[in-house]
């Protein structure tokens, strides 16, 4: 099977920082790579889909990155909104999750 | 207004069965794939399985195969998740989610149910 790993496991960030999330897989996955965000008592919110490709709606300050087993996600400029819990997921076949990756405030 | 709607919240037993639901409008509920996806208290995301409502082809984790049933009725557009006999790690709360892609088996999550609680006590 195929393993996602996220790093940081949380990262404390302030209001206007840039954020990257770092997402790799355990053996190549091509982009099918998506990226979620989590509020509490929420379902998640797909953000990036195909590693880089973001979803409709979907603030530009968000973007994805990599291909193989190394991704990224990055927050160009941190928002209130955005502190959640961000999870990497690969979807060609098993659709695995990274363990995710709580922002906080600083 | 594309949107999953999930049956409510359940409290169970140990070794009772259960089946919750997923009901899809303002799409095509036969050409687009639905999956289930687990959260355990205070956990993250697992990816169960997903069915193909059209012909009811499914595709489970090796993690979750055996353990639960995923099934749909496409004459009253709706996804299904069910258990024979559970247990109390079943406790968490459930999501189904559709796929992003027409007709992709292999595909992120678009449109996601609010989710449904379930707890197991022993």
């Amino acid at each position: 099977d195929i393993q996602m790993t996220q790093s940081p496991s949380t990262l404390s960030a302030s209001v206007g920082d840039r954020v990257t999330i770092t997402c790799r897989a355990s053996q190549t996955i091509s982009r099918w790579l998506a990226w979620y965000q989590q509020k509490p008592g929420k379902g998640p919110k797909l953000l990036i889909y195909k590693a880089s490709s973001l979803e409709s709606g979907v603030p530009s300050r968000f973007s994805g990155s990599g291909s193989g087993t190394e991704f990224t996600l990055t927050i160009s400029s941190l928002q209130p909104d955005d502190f959640a819990t961000y999870y990497c997921q690969h979807y060609n076949s098993y659709g695995t999750f990274g363990q995710g990756t709580k922002v906080e405030i600083k | 207004e594309v949107q999953l709607v999930q049956s409510g919240a359940e409290v169970k037993k140990a070794g009772e069965s259960l089946k919750i639901s997923c009901k899809g409008s303002g799409y095509g509920f036969t050409t687009y794939w639905i999956g289930w996806v687990r959260q355990m208290p205070g956990k993250g995301l697992e990816w169960m399985g997903t069915i193909y409502p059209g012909d009811s082809e499914t595709r489970y984790s090796p993690s979750f195969q055996g353990q639960v049933t995923i099934s749909a009725d496409k004459s009253i557009s709706t996804a299904y998740l069910q258990w024979s006999s559970l247990k109390a790690s079943d406790t968490a709360m459930y999501y189904c989610a559709r796929h992003r892609g027409y007709g992709e088996p292999n595909d992120a999550f678009h449109i996601w149910g609010q989710g449904t609680m379930v707890t197991v006590s022993s």
